[in-house]
């Protein structure tokens, strides 16, 4: 069974700070997408980046970015300058059945510190 | 952009009921969409995948009969669920997929919150 990780159940962050929050998974694709969905309390599921597994460049998008080290099958997500409206769920996923659908992580609940 | 809609927002149904649960894709064709289901303080469970002009497909355990999905155009898939009863009570997320340019990229609908008494 394919499977998503992550690690960290709850983390938090003071604002401004950053925080990384980690993911592992286990895929038999060999060219495929990663993604990273925040769940705020509305329970709206957002992309927040995603990484195309052959790219070694890692991903950036404003405030976040990826670290992906494809050997190792990590996927770890940073925020930075993290924002009050960046609290939510993070979810890593990963794909499976020819990238057609997505594993998801038991997902981490981050709380920003004012 | 990539918008997708889901409607109703929240329902609730007595027991032997049926409900129908629509997801758009509101600027783009999605020639596939997902239906997961979510338990509170869960992850998403993927119920079964909708094909455009074709029958869904089903993950295991999940019943077909009770679950009925129907993906009519690249806008619009519908999942019923018949004869609801309190266990099937949960929160319903649909998504889509962008034909091309988007990397299989899932996007996700706002959810419907079914509550069957």
């Amino acid at each position: 069974a394919q499977t998503v990780t992550q690690s960290q159940p709850e983390m938090s962050v003071q604002e401004a700070e950053t925080v990384t929050l980690s993911c592992t998974y286990d895929t038999s694709e060999s060219d495929y997408y990663l993604f990273w969905y925040k769940q705020p309390p509305s329970r709206q599921m957002i992309l927040v980046i995603r990484q195309e597994a052959y790219k070694q460049q890692n991903a950036t998008e404003n405030r976040f970015s990826v670290n992906f080290q494809k050997a190792a099958k990590s996927f770890s997500l940073k925020i930075s300058d993290s924002q009050l409206g960046d609290a939510a769920m993070y979810f890593c996923a990963s794909p499976r059945d020819g990238n057609e659908k997505l594993t998801f992580g038991t997902g981490t609940r981050l709380t920003i510190i004012p | 952009g990539a918008v997708v809609s889901q409607h109703p927002s929240w329902v609730i149904c007595k027991s032997g009921t049926s409900v129908k649960i629509e997801c758009r894709s509101l600027d783009f064709q999605a020639t596939t969409m997902f239906w997961y289901r979510q338990f509170p303080k869960q992850s998403l469970m993927l119920m079964a995948t909708s094909n455009e002009g074709s029958k869904a497909t089903y993950e295991q355990g999940v019943e077909k009969d009770k679950f009925l999905i129907n993906h009519a155009s690249l806008t619009l898939s519908t999942l019923t669920v018949t004869s609801a009863h309190p266990e099937d009570s949960s929160f319903y997320i649909c998504s889509a997929v962008k034909i091309a340019g988007s990397g299989d990229t899932q996007y996700f609908g706002p959810g419907t919150r079914l509550t069957v008494l």
